[in-house]
């Protein structure tokens, strides 16, 4: 059972373009919702975080939209660079334990220049 | 941030042969360390849960007696594959959890390519 659902796989973006990711989660127990980026040969580096007690939060060109209702979040790259290319994941775990960290399948982003 | 170093990045070996993958929390002591295998253009899979001084939590699946873990001081755990296979040939990452003052609490490293021949 797939606990966070993340799509696209694959994503395709102009320079300058907004990038956007989605995940889906099914465990209202989760109340962290990390989302990593990893380049090529490299472990995943943290790239923002949300709680559930927010809807949305920002950090430079990135930022987390939180629907607690639908269980859903995403992430926003505004002004997307070729430097932004790299695989995001998004995860979730429950009471801030790094051992329930269950991870999306990836999403591919591609920024072409 | 806090650095979590994992050696070796890529290793090649024979079939039957045992490899073993360190990771280190540089500047910073943990005492729980988190590995995951992640195959190509796939999701990280946790593996086992290390915790200095005691046995690694296994998780569902993983056979302990193949992987074995071992977080002997607060700066070191290593993982084992013993007996490797081809289908043992994954990408292997370790993290660390980093208990201070920071919004960042797990630090990856860099992960190790290991191919079975």
């Amino acid at each position: 059972q797939q606990q966070v659902k993340q799509s696209p796989q694959s994503l395709i973006v102009q320079k300058g373009g907004i990038s956007i990711i989605n995940c889906a989660y099914e465990n209202t127990a989760f109340d962290y919702f990390p989302w990593y980026q990893q380049f090529p040969g490299k472990g995943p580096a943290l790239l923002i975080a949300i709680r559930p007690d927010v809807s949305e939060k920002k950090e430079g060109r990135f930022t987390i939209s939180f629907n607690k209702s639908a269980k859903q979040f995403s992430l926003h790259i505004m002004d997307s660079q070729p430097g932004d290319s790299a695989t995001y994941f998004c995860a979730a775990s429950m009471n801030s334990g790094y051992s329930t960290l269950t991870f999306g399948k990836g999403t591919m982003l591609l920024v072409s220049p | 941030g806090a650095v979590v170093s994992q050696h070796p990045s890529r290793v090649i070996c024979k079939s039957g042969t045992s490899v073993k993958i360190e990771c280190r929390s540089l500047d910073f002591q943990a005492t729980t360390m988190f590995w995951y295998r992640q195959f190509p253009k796939q999701s990280l899979m946790l593996m086992a849960t290390s915790n200095e001084g005691s046995k690694a939590t296994y998780e569902q699946g993983v056979e302990k007696d193949k992987f074995l873990i071992n977080h002997a001081s607060l700066t070191l755990s290593t993982l084992t594959v013993t007996s490797a296979h081809p289908e043992d040939s994954s990408f292997y990452i370790c993290s660390a959890e980093y208990v201070g003052r920071t919004n960042e609490k797990l630090f990856f490293g860099s992960g190790t390519q290991l191919s079975v021949l």
